[in-house]
């Protein structure tokens, strides 16, 4: 079966600083891979994904992610933190058909 | 387009009751998957409705159920509430249903907050 780690619970940021938030995978073949962010009380919103080709991708509200097959990693990024963008994220895999595996999520908070 | 949503929003059941959550696809998607989250849990993948039939199931007993109807709206059921069914409930939907070499993009609703007493 897939994993997914998300070896950092808690990140806290400056506004305006670089974001790096990790995940590493366990899958045999090449991964589909996706980042959401969920704010509190709402659902999940898919930032991107990654199916094949360029290994970094861009996302919506500024995000990007890179995909490194030889560290099974597949981490996101942000230049410049907005205080809008604390919330919680969740990495996950596809398994078989639709389903997702997710990482137990990383709780961003941004200081102004 | 309008989004997934679903129905109720929130909910508050009693231990050994039953309840159903409804989901509404985005326009024109025919996949429809469930989650639950917990906290000591997470997110964890309940099961997965493709033109009306179950393609995939998580592990959860079998007192969770769903279904998918023809228009591609589904609902799913848990019987019997235990306190530890109290969780998010969260559906997805999709164009598709991947395969081997085959994914799609999920868009997930707000979620039904279920708590049992």
């Amino acid at each position: 079966a897939q994993s997914v780690t998300q070896p950092d619970i808690h990140i806290t940021v400056s506004e305006g600083a670089s974001l790096e938030l990790r995940c590493n995978y366990s899958y045999g073949a090449t991964p589909y891979l996706f980042w959401y962010v969920q704010s509190p009380g709402q659902g999940l919103q898919l930032l991107l994904k990654y199916f094949s080709g360029d290994t970094l991708v861009q996302g919506i509200k500024g995000f990007e992610a890179e995909f490194k097959r030889s560290q099974s990693s597949f981490n996101l990024r942000k230049p410049s933190v907005h205080w809008s963008d604390a919330a919680e994220y969740f990495c996950a895999v596809k398994e078989y058909g639709n389903k997702l595996v997710f990482g137990a999520g990383t709780i961003l908070r941004v200081k102004s | 387009k309008a989004g997934v949503t679903q129905t109720p929003r929130y909910l508050i059941k009693t231990r050994g009751q039953q309840v159903t959550l409804s989901c509404s696809p985005i326009s024109g998607h025919r996949s429809v998957s469930w989650y639950q989250q917990t906290p000591g849990q997470g997110l964890q993948f309940l099961f997965e409705y493709f033109s009306e039939t179950q393609r995939n199931k998580g592990n959860f007993p079998g007192r969770f159920s769903g279904r998918q109807f023809s228009n591609s709206r589904s609902e799913m059921n848990v019987s019997t509430l235990e306190l530890g069914d109290s969780a998010l409930y969260l559906c997805a939907s999709s164009h598709g249903t991947g395969g081997a070499g085959v994914a799609y993009e999920q868009y997930f609703g707000p979620g039904t907050r279920l708590t049992v007493t």
